[in-house]
């Protein structure tokens, strides 16, 4: 089982929908969570950044963190063209590689006008 | 600079030869990550600096890949005798100091094509 798994898609909706992504972890040590956005052809950048449990808020953007469930989503309202791409999750753990991100796979969204 | 700079941006090399890869972090910033990431997959953990020493060079997938960083800045890395399983883009990432509570911010990414 890979340490971060997340359904690589695609995913396609329309414009102005409410877009849900998710990723599960199996590595109870995390404990920084992000959720990283790239272009094609582009690098990762980042979106959205939590400490542990619980949810956090930036404009369009809601990332949530469940560790109970080892579950870690990001919601994008009323969603834009603009915003495809592909979201990357990634985790950092808070032992001795508390240095290093681990991705999943990325998720392909596609916003259609 | 502003930000995470990454050259070449684009290489192709033919099977067999040596390709260097250079990444200029953010000024000030003592992490350096490389990163690699094929096409359609996650980006995979090659090589982490803290200034110029690489506590962790686990993620580097066989002996032909190498890296360096000089003054805590500028880093090279090397892959010799390239493969076509080496065609991927590779990225180069900093942070001030190690990630944990600091954002590491990518560059655009070195695209190597091995033919």
């Amino acid at each position: 089982q890979k340490e971060v798994e997340q359904d690589p898609g695609p995913l396609s909706v329309p414009e102005g929908a409410i877009v849900s992504l998710n990723c599960t972890y199996s590595n109870s040590a995390f404990q920084y969570f992000m959720w990283y956005r790239q272009y094609s052809r582009k690098g990762p950048e980042l979106l959205m950044y939590t400490y542990s449990s619980g949810n956090k808020e930036d404009g369009r953007f809601t990332a949530q963190v469940d560790k109970s469930s080892k579950y870690i989503s990001l919601f994008i309202r009323d969603s834009q063209p603009s915003d495809s791409a592909t979201y990357l999750c990634a985790m950092i753990n808070s032992g001795g590689s508390n240095y290093k991100l681990t991705f999943g796979k990325g998720t392909l969204l596609t916003v259609n006008p | 600079g502003a930000g995470v700079s990454q050259s070449p941006s684009n290489k192709v090399t033919e099977k067999g030869k040596d390709v260097e890869l250079r990444c200029d972090p953010i000024s000030g910033h003592t992490a350096l990550y490389w990163y690699r990431q094929r096409l359609g997959q996650g980006l995979e953990f090659l090589i982490y600096f803290q200034g110029n020493s690489a506590p962790d060079k686990s993620g580097l997938p066989s002996d032909r890949f190498s890296a360096e960083r000089t003054g805590e800045s500028v880093s090279t890395l090397t892959i010799q005798r390239t493969q076509q399983e080496d065609s991927a883009v590779y990225l180069c990432a900093s942070s001030f100091q190690g990630a944990s509570g600091n954002t590491i911010y990518f560059g655009e990414g070195s695209w190597l094509t091995v033919v």
